[in-house]
């Protein structure tokens, strides 16, 4: 069965922190991987997709895949109280349309 | 990004009626799109698969009879709960792949329905 890992949390880390998020998931065949950011009471916002391994950044994100270690994260540099929401990692085979999502990690940035 | 509209954002309903709760591409025709349903502070999970043209595909343990899917074109696909029951009472979010290979999901806005 086809698992994606996160630990619900809450993660909670001081304003100006570096916050760093962690996915482990199951399937070797995994090709795309997203982290998508959830509000409460929202639905999910796409914030970084990354599909070789390494890092990736944007702006304040930056996602690393370590495909061999089955591993994904997310680091959010410069923590705002903003930035305060669940965070889904979310993993694709190749070829399929279908992605299969962790449970999420709340994040919370206090002041 | 791509946009995808839901409709409604929230719906209160009495037990025993349907709702029919709306998905749109805006700005790309989707042939394909998700309904997922989420619990308070769950994850995602899918309910079925929306085909333009066809019948949608059912995840196990969702019943058919009770979500009703139609994707009667490239930009629209509906989800009416039938017969709603307060258990039915969740956030119902529509999505679609998009992208150079259908790579990229984008949400709808969701709709939070509460069955009295």
């Amino acid at each position: 069965q086809k698992e994606v890992e996160q630990n619900s949390g809450p993660l909670s880390v001081p304003e100006g922190a570096i916050a760093s998020l962690n996915c482990t998931y199951s399937d070797r065949g995994s090709q795309s991987f997203f982290w998508y950011r959830q509000y409460s009471g929202k639905s999910p916002e796409l914030i970084m997709s990354i599909y070789s391994n390494g890092d990736k950044e944007d702006g304040r994100f930056t996602a690393q895949l370590n495909k061999a270690s089955q591993y994904v994260s997310l680091l959010i540099r410069d923590s705002q109280p903003s930035d305060s929401a669940t965070y889904l990692c979310a993993v694709k085979r190749g070829g399929s349309y279908i992605p299969t999502f962790g449970r999420g990690t709340s994040l919370i940035v206090h002041p | 990004g791509a946009v995808v509209s839901q409709h409604p954002s929230w719906v209160i309903c009495k037990s025993g009626t349907s709702v029919k709760i709306e998905c749109r591409s805006l700005d790309f025709q989707a042939t394909t799109m998700f309904w997922y349903r989420q619990f308070p502070k769950q994850s995602l999970m899918l309910m079925a698969t929306s085909n333009e043209g066809s019948k949608a595909t059912y995840e196990q343990g969702v019943e058919k009879d009770k979500f009703l899917i139609n994707h009667a074109s490239l930009t629209l696909s509906t989800l009416t709960v039938t017969s709603a029951h307060p258990e039915d009472s969740s956030f119902y979010i529509c999505s679609a792949p998009t992208g150079l290979a259908n790579e990229k999901l984008f949400f709808g806005s969701g709709t939070q329905l509460s069955v009295l």
